[in-house]
């Protein structure tokens, strides 16, 4: 079946600008998992959804960085004031019941951002 | 402050020859802990994990050892085949705690040379 998708795969930015990053999950998958990976760095987690709970937010490094989940399904990502610091390639991955002892997150292919 | 460390950025390994990629953490709260493959320009895809209740895990020609009381993991890949060259990234999670976040290692450039 079809795996996890995002878009754009590249997205270049000008400092100051907003951007929209999309990701859609493994259909029925409950959890979905925003990261990001800079230049030389590990995955850092971001913000997760899991059904209609309200999201973990912890990982969000500004408030410039917002995320919405539509039930189930889609996620965007948001950033505001795009910033050099910003550019990294932003991962989504999602899971069927939320828990990495239950189950495995599948990831997508990535959105590689670069803020000029 | 981090939490899951791969000390080694690189590993160059003879094709046949067993690869041996090691993983420590800090976080004595971790209980489980996965090793995930990533290919240039694709996501990571996951490859073993391991419960903090077992020490071995096996499955193919891939092996994680869990050391509890060292805080450390390694995956072990025998024999090596030129298709594993990639990044392997550790990674661990508090499942006691509810569902948490993956928190990753920063990675380890495996390179089989045939």
């Amino acid at each position: 079946g079809a795996g996890v998708s995002q878009s754009p795969s590249n997205k270049v930015t000008e400092k100051g600008k907003d951007v929209e990053l999309r990701c859609d999950p493994i259909s029925g998958h409950t959890a979905l998992y925003w990261y990001r990976q800079r230049l030389g760095q590990g995955l850092e987690f971001l913000i997760y959804f899991q059904g209609n709970s309200a999201p973990d937010k912890s990982g969000l490094p500004s408030d410039r960085f917002s995320a919405e989940r539509t039930g189930e399904s889609v996620s965007t990502l948001t950033i505001q004031r795009t910033q050099q610091e910003d550019s990294a390639v932003y991962l989504c991955a999602s899971s069927s019941l939320g828990g990495p002892s239950t189950d495995t997150q599948y990831f997508g292919p990535g959105t590689r951002l670069t803020v000029l | 402050d981090q939490q899951v460390k791969q000390n080694s950025p690189s590993l160059s390994v003879q094709e046949g020859r067993i690869s041996i990629l090691n993983c420590d953490y800090t976080n004595s709260m971790f209980d489980y802990f996965l090793w995930y493959k990533k290919y240039p320009a694709e996501g990571p895809t996951f490859l073993i994990s391991i419960s903090s209740i077992k020490d071995k895990n096996e499955d193919g020609r891939f092996t994680v050892f869990l050391n509890k009381s060292a805080k450390h993991l390694s995956l072990h890949i025998v024999p090596s085949q030129p298709g594993d060259s990639a990044v392997y990234f550790c990674a661990a999670s508090e499942t006691n705690s509810g569902n948490t976040p993956l928190v990753f290692g920063k990675g380890t450039r495996l390179s089989v040379i045939a």
